[in-house]
């Protein structure tokens, strides 16, 4: 079975700090995505990338940046975290080829706090 | 632009109720539709999807057929259990590219 694994389940941070957050899949996929989740507003994307050291905005990025040094690991990074990004954020990934019919598979979610 | 709008919930049933959750979409082409489901404390995961127009996806007595004429993937159960009880999204991935949105989420809540 895929497995998406994110490294935390739940974090707590301070305005103004730097936040790592970070997935890694076992699947060799080549796309990865992360997503924050908000009530009533479904997941929205906020970065994905396509290979390795590639990167694409997705519909929020401002706030975020996005690390992808190995195919396996994508980070997310909140250079300055403020308390508007306290939310559940979710990983995925999916391979190539057909994108439209491939299945993303999700992380079990990582929900920051920021205080 | 590719967008789905799904229904509000939250959504209470009984056991052993019918089970609808509308969902529609707008696209250019064709998109590929999707339900995932999301159990608490968990991520997401896939409950079922059609690739084409009159393909029905189906999965755990959930089904959704995917109609072209109306721009509908709606996701009915003709018997929920309180296992089923979690958020459900529904999502369309038009072809070849990576821009897969998804519904607001519908919460269903099942009562013994």
């Amino acid at each position: 079975d895929v497995k998406v694994t994110q490294s935390s389940r739940y974090l707590v941070k301070r305005t103004g700090e730097k936040v790592f957050l970070e997935c890694v899949q076992d699947m060799d996929h080549e796309n990865m995505f992360w997503y924050r989740q908000d009530p009533g507003l479904g997941l929205r994307l906020i970065y994905f990338s396509y290979d390795v050291k590639m990167k694409e905005k997705g519909d929020i990025p401002e706030g975020y940046s996005v690390s992808r040094e190995k195919k396996e690991r994508f980070s997310l990074i909140l250079e300055s975290a403020s308390t508007n990004q306290t939310s559940m954020y979710l990983c995925a990934s999916r391979t190539g080829g057909v994108v439209a019919k491939n299945i993303q598979y999700f992380g079990a979610g990582t929900r920051l706090s920021v205080l | 632009g590719n967008s789905v709008t799904q229904m509000e919930g939250p959504v209470t049933l009984s056991e052993e109720a019918f089970l609808t959750i509308n969902c529609t979409y707008t696209a250019t082409g064709y998109p590929s539709l999707f339900w995932y489901v999301q159990y608490p404390g968990e991520g997401l995961q896939l409950l079922l999807k059609a690739t084409k127009a009159d393909d029905k996806g189906s999965n755990k007595g959930f089904e959704a057929t995917y109609r072209k004429e109306t721009t509908s993937f709606h996701l009915e159960k003709g018997s929920v259990q309180v296992s089923d009880s979690a958020v459900y999204f529904c999502a369309s991935h038009p072809y070849n590219n990576n821009d897969m949105r998804f519904g607001a989420g519908t919460r269903l809540t099942v009562k013994p």
